[in-house]
């Protein structure tokens, strides 16, 4: 089934440490977005992409970097991650505007900052 | 600014209760998308549905209904007959049309649906 993948699904780490958090799909989909939960804030959008070429930053891009490295991947990197970046980090994907525009999401990483 | 307001933090019920959602959203758009996504505790979101600007219809799905209304910028889901299955954490969403694909997220109502 076509399908919007994460690795790893959780993660802990300790303070300093670079980490990057992978997304890969089989949707065929141009759009794709990494976005972080916390508790009582919903979902905020770190950063997205249109394309391979274009990257964008979103609303808490600062202490994070992205690559996409092919259509069907997008990879999310903390370069020194710190504790209050201990979320759930989602990675979604959505066809070009004007077809609907609903995201689909990966399933999750728990990371966890010690 | 655009900005979702989901002001229900969380919301206890007992089974077959109806329960409300409440959403209100702000923008100055005149074309955008709402939707609501439900997180069950297994994690994933799981999107319910999408309803662009200019479709004000109400619309029904079982026991799910939406009810969007844009002279008060609220799109409410209600769930009637409550079951056990329907715990977990509603979230509302704007996309704005022309900020290509950008969702802005309510802060979520964790509903809890007791047997």
């Amino acid at each position: 089934d076509a399908d919007v993948t994460q690795t790893p699904r959780n993660r802990i780490t300790k303070t300093g440490k670079r980490i990057m958090l992978e997304c890969s799909q089989t949707k065929g989909h141009d759009r794709m977005y990494w976005y972080r939960q916390d508790p009582g804030l919903g979902l905020r959008l770190i950063y997205y992409s249109f394309d391979v070429k274009d990257i964008n930053k979103g609303e808490i891009s600062d202490g994070y970097s992205v690559s996409r490295q092919a259509q069907a991947k997008f990879s999310l990197s903390l370069e020194s991650a710190i504790p209050n970046q201990t979320a759930l980090y989602f990675c979604a994907t959505s066809v070009r505007q004007g077809k609907g525009n609903e995201q689909f999401f990966g399933p999750g990483t728990r990371l966890t900052v010690l | 600014a655009q900005k979702v307001t989901q002001a229900q933090t969380e919301i206890s019920v007992v089974e077959k209760e109806d329960v409300t959602l409440d959403c209100v959203y702000e923008t100055r758009d005149t074309t955008y998308y709402l939707f609501w996504y439900k997180q069950p505790p297994s994690g994933e979101l799981v999107f319910l549905i999408r309803r662009n600007s200019f479709d004000e219809q109400n619309e029904i799905s079982g026991r799910y209904s939406w009810n969007f209304q844009k002279s008060t910028s609220s799109f409410n889901f209600t769930i009637t007959a409550s079951q056990v299955v329907d715990s977990a954490v509603y979230f509302c969403a704007l996309l704005i049309y022309n900020q290509g694909g950008k969702l802005i997220f309510g802060q979520g109502t964790e509903l809890s649906v007791k047997p």
